[in-house]
């Protein structure tokens, strides 16, 4: 039973517009939500996380929101870059556990 | 400098053998981790230390054993290795503190068996 879904596996976008990659969540004891990137033959790099106490971070060019009662988070890229292209991975844990659980996936691709 | 780093890079090897992967963080982390991402690139969980303590082990096969000499270094021994055991492995590290759990990946190591 998969407990973090990135229900679109691809995602196709035009340089300087958003980017807007979803995930899903259905464990509600998830606490914490990270996002990470990985180029390929690369291991994921951490972009950015947000505490279930918030419902939005920011960092840069990347936002995160989250939405509890929804158990849904996004990650928003603006602008997009081609250096954005990538596998964006979803990521959570629970309150008090550092065991990470994540999604699928989601290949970004933006084009000039 | 490399963060979390692990050799091989590389690993083709015949089923039946034995074979190690290591994994070196100089971050100062305190806790470690072996991941799997299989053929369908999902990233899963194996094992985790703290201090060189076993905080996590998921359902793995008892063939696969993590050793820690030391809260910088992570290792992954594998026994009689099968084609299934075929993934790139992910160690990673991090600073359990104030709640938050970002975890440090090391490039993987690609592992085939034949």
């Amino acid at each position: 039973d998969q407990q973090v879904k990135q229900n679109s596996p691809s995602l196709s976008v035009q340089e300087g517009r958003i980017s807007i990659l979803n995930c899903d969540y259905t464990n509600s004891m998830f606490d914490y939500f990270l996002w990470y990137k990985k180029y390929p033959a690369e291991g994921p790099t951490f972009l950015i996380s947000i505490s279930s106490i918030k419902d939005k971070n920011e960092d840069g060019r990347f936002t995160v929101f989250l939405n509890k009662s929804a158990k849904h988070l996004s990650l928003h890229i603006v602008p997009s870059q081609p250096g954005d292209s990538a596998v964006y991975f979803c990521a959570a844990s629970a309150f008090n556990t550092d065991k990470l659980i994540f999604g699928t996936g989601t290949r970004l691709q933006v084009f000039p | 400098d490399t963060a979390v780093s692990q050799t091989p890079k590389y690993l083709v090897t015949q089923m039946g053998n034995d074979k190690s992967i290591k994994c070196e963080q100089n971050l100062g982390h305190d806790t470690m981790y072996w991941y799997k991402q299989d053929s369908k690139k999902f990233l899963k969980i194996m094992f985790s230390y703290n201090n060189k303590e076993l905080i996590i082990n998921e359902t793995v096969p008892n063939r696969f054993s993590p050793k820690s000499p030391d809260k910088a270094h992570l290792n992954l021994h594998i026994n009689s290795l099968e084609l299934g055991d075929s993934a790139v492995y992910f160690c990673a590290s991090s600073h359990i503190s104030g709640g938050s759990y970002e975890q440090y990946f090391g490039p993987g190591t690609r592992l085939t068996v034949t």
